[in-house]
């Protein structure tokens, strides 16, 4: 059974870092791009980032390049998203997402976690 | 980059009628070389994730009840539920997947009438 199980999120400060995890398990995990949406209370969905099966292809919307940086450890089965300069607009749900396709770029998303919430404020 | 427009935003159905959720993208996500809609739909019930219905347009994901079709082709794009049941209340959203950025619409709210 594929898992998607998300970490570290909480409370931080404008300007301030978090770095949220994504433990998976169930499936090869190293064969798939992963990516994080997220979703702002109440709000709809947004993409933010996805990696490549090697972690040298990375993509993030503009709404987070330069500060967000996507990574992944294939040892450990675990997708990762740094996070700095973070503002109050980036509240939100955070979901670690899988790719059902073997290419090395992101399509749709088949598995989905429960969401790591991150909440910016003072 | 692409927007993709949902419409309604909200509609309320009696219990075994027809819904029908439109999407319309800012520009063709159909890629020719392998005749594809880069086109994926989602429901999304309160306080869970989302949950993958249709992935090409018109595929459906494994144990997606039939009463959940897609269509559509270039800019629009339909997700039908066609007897429409109690545990179908929730957000739909679809999502192009063409280029980056990836996008998904703004979603679309169905209840029960």
């Amino acid at each position: 059974e594929v898992q998607l199980l998300e970490s570290g999120g909480g409370l931080a400060q404008p300007g301030g870092s978090l770095r949220l995890s994504c433990e998976a398990s169930g499936f090869t995990f190293s064969t798939y791009v992963m990516s994080w949406v997220r979703q702002a209370p109440g709000k709809g969905l947004e993409w933010v980032s996805s990696i490549g099966v090697s972690g040298g292809r990375t993509y993030y919307a503009d709404s987070v390049k330069g500060r967000f940086t996507i990574s992944r450890d294939n040892s450990k089965n675990t997708l990762y998203l740094q996070m700095s300069s973070l503002r109050a607009e980036d509240t939100a749900l955070y979901y670690c997402a899988k790719d059902p396709l073997l290419y090395d770029s992101p399509h749709y998303f088949d598995y989905w976690g429960q969401g790591a919430l991150v909440t910016v404020s003072s | 980059d692409i927007v993709m427009t949902q419409s309604p935003d909200s509609l309320a159905v009696s219990l075994g009628e027809r819904a029908t959720i439109n999407c319309k993208s800012s520009q063709s996500i159909f890629h020719s070389p392998n005749n594809k809609n880069y086109l994926a739909w989602y429901q999304q019930k309160p306080g869970q994730p989302p949950k993958l219905l249709i992935y090409w347009a018109s595929t459906r994901e494994s144990g997606v009840p039939d009463r959940f079709s897609g269509s559509g082709s270039g800019t629009d794009f339909t997700l039908t539920i066609s007897s429409l049941q109690a545990e179908d209340v929730a957000v739909y959203y679809c999502h192009h997947y063409y280029t980056i950025p990836l996008a998904f619409g703004g979603g679309t709210k169905v209840e029960i009438k």
